[in-house]
């Protein structure tokens, strides 16, 4: 079964500075991966879809894959407070069905 | 975008009663899901209903029932409810359950049993 996890649980980074938050998975049929934000008592913003190794720049957010090792990062360009939420990889494979499993997140904190 | 919009926002139910959460999208999609949200876990697919007047089990369907009866509208049904049934309910949507598809995202329902 499918393992998503997420590290660090928080982070807290000054405005303006690159924040830069990790996941790795288990399945190495993994096909699909995309990270989203959720602010506090809200749905799921999708921030950024990829699907080949390499990057993928959405604005100010870049997620970087490399299946080989199992791991996509997201980046965040000069973080506003705005950005303060939780972020969530998820990823999904064909061994499961095409369905998608989440990490628990990364609480990220901007401080202005 | 995808507009997705769920209802109630939030509720507390006692336990052993009825409980029906709706979802409602209006973006012509053909996938719909239901998912929980609990701390100290990732999003995990309770339901999900790729066509109307059908529904296919999630992860985690134990004490939960889905309905789809049209294309716009999935609801959860808890029928007993249970303490441990507390959590935030997600539901989402999506145009297929292709490589490439996205799913989006609800604003959740806070639930709360007691």
């Amino acid at each position: 079964q499918q393992k998503v996890q997420q590290s660090p649980e928080s982070l807290t980074v000054s405005e303006g500075a690159m924040a830069s938050l990790n996941c790795t998975f288990s399945d190495g049929t993994s096909n699909n991966f995309r990270w989203y934000r959720q602010h506090s008592a809200k749905g799921l913003e999708v921030l950024v879809s990829i699907f080949s190794d390499g990057e993928k720049e959405e604005g100010r957010f870049t997620a970087h894959l490399n299946r080989a090792n199992l791991h996509v990062s997201l980046h965040i360009r000069e973080p506003q407070p705005s950005d303060s939420a939780v972020y969530l990889c998820a990823v999904r494979a064909n061994s499961a069905g095409n369905k998608l499993t989440f990490g628990i997140g990364t609480r990220v904190l901007v401080r202005p | 975008e995808a507009a997705v919009t769920q209802s109630p926002r939030s509720k507390v139910a006692v336990t052993g009663g009825k409980v029906t959460l709706s979802c409602h999208q209006t973006n012509n999609h053909d996938y719909m899901y239901w998912y929980r949200q609990d701390t100290g876990h990732g999003l995990r697919l309770i339901h999900y209903s790729y066509v109307a007047d059908s529904t296919e089990k999630g992860d985690i369907p134990d004490g939960y029932k889905a309905s789809r009866p049209s294309q716009e509208n999935f609801s959860l049904i808890l029928e007993l409810a249970s303490l441990s049934q507390t959590a935030v309910y997600f539901c989402a949507s999506s145009d297929a359950l292709g490589a490439q598809d996205t799913q989006y995202f609800g604003p959740g329902t806070r639930l709360l049993v007691l």
